[in-house]
This record gives C-alpha cells, structure tokens and sequence, in this order.
C-alpha cells in the first residue's frame, strides 16, 4: 500500500501568514487522485481538496492544490481564525486508500 | 437535508462483538459506494471497508475475516459488524459515502457522519 508521510507535524503561524503543508507519497499517486481534508476537535474529517488541485464545495480561493506524482502541497494564502487545525492528505489512486499521519495546524 | 448518523458504539470486551450502524438521509446508500474509516484516539484517519454498488465488498487487512459491512436498503443503513475485537480496534469509527463525479465514483469522500466510539477493554 502507498504511505503517506506529511510534514511538517506542528506548524504554528499567526492569522494572515501563508501556510504550506506537504504530503509525500511511497509510490506515484496515479492521475493525481489525492485528497485533503480538515479535521477540527470532536468533529469529523471535511474534504478540502480533490484530483490534488480541486476545491471542494464551499472551500475559500485562499486554498489552493498543488503537485504530481509523489510530492503535493496544500497552501493556504491567508491564513483566518478558522483555518486552524489539523489537515489530511488522502490518495486514493490505489487501493487500499490511505491517509497521512495529519499535520497540526495551530495558533502561534 | 444530506446527514449521516452513526450509532451502535460503546465498551465491548476483548474477543466480543459489536455491530454499528449508519443511516443515511437526503440520498440513497444502495445506489453509492459507502465506507467506514476509523481514528484511534489522537491518532490518524485508517480506511476500514468499503460496500460497492452491486454487492461487492472489500477490506482492509488488519479488519479482514473479522468485520464485515453490509446494508439494509429498505431502512437506508450501512452497517459493520465487528467480531474477535481487540485493543487496536478501540477507536471513532466514521461511516463516509465515496463522491460521485461525472458518473463514476472516486475513492475519497464528501459526506462523513459524526462517528461512534468503540472503546475494547476489560
């Protein structure tokens, strides 16, 4: 199965900075089918991004997808209140889909 | 409105059983591809089974022989049972409907219920 490992575990910003999150992949990730989601205390995952570069519904423009192959990015241009918390990539290009480890997104 | 609800969780014993459900609202499950996908407690998001249109299901390895999904049509509902649990199955376990995008499905997921614990203890 593909792993995937994001970095880095910890990143904390100040609201209105960028952010840039990293997932990479064991294997190629085929036809760019990898995923982000956000996932805040006590709630479920919500999906943020899709075919790498995609925005799910209701997602800001200040998220943006990024990548190919084996190494792909979420930024965040602005960072908002609400933007804080923890993120995760998803490939599902190969079965069985997998989810990187998260990447905590907290509050400076 | 488009909602999934998961029930069914709760303290089972080493080497029990335990069957969850989730019913879905807003859409039709015996028409999607639905799964269940677990976090243990502060840890990552683990895929866990999948129930394909048509009948067909399909598992991870550290769940497979021992759970199996299914759904009920008529009452809208995926189910897991879950059989021979230990210790690392202790976890929220998410029920998620894959999305569907110009006619095909994608193994991500753009619905995701509120999930339901299942704490394995003695």
């Amino acid at each position: 199965e593909i792993v995937l490992t994001q970095s880095p575990g910890t990143l904390s910003l100040s609201p209105g900075e960028r952010a840039t999150l990293s997932c990479r992949a064991s294997q190629t990730v085929s036809s760019r089918y990898l995923a982000w989601y956000q996932q805040k205390p006590g709630q479920a995952p919500r999906l943020f991004m899709y075919g790498a570069s995609s925005r799910a519904t209701d997602i800001p423009d200040r998220f943006s997808g990024s990548g190919s192959g084996t190494d792909f990015t979420l930024t965040i241009s602005r960072l908002e209140p609400e933007d804080f918390a923890v993120y995760y990539c998803q490939q599902y290009g190969s079965s069985p889909p997998t989810f990187g480890q998260g990447t905590n997104l907290e509050i400076k | 409105e488009v909602q999934l609800v998961e029930s069914g969780g709760g303290l089972v014993q080493p080497g029990g059983s335990l069957t969850l459900s989730c019913e879905a609202s807003g859409f039709t499950v015996s028409n999607t591809y639905m799964s269940w996908v677990r976090q243990a407690p502060g840890k990552g998001l683990e895929w866990v089974a999948v129930a394909y249109t048509g009948g067909r299901t399909y598992y991870a390895d550290s769940v497979k022989g021992r759970f199996t999904i299914s759904r009920d049509n008529s009452k809208n509902t995926l189910y897991l049972q879950m059989n021979s649990l230990t210790t690392e199955d202790t976890a929220v376990y998410y029920c998620a409907r894959e999305c569907l995008r110009d006619g095909n499905f994608y193994f991500f997921f753009d619905l995701w219920g509120r999930g339901t614990l299942v704490t394995v203890s003695s």
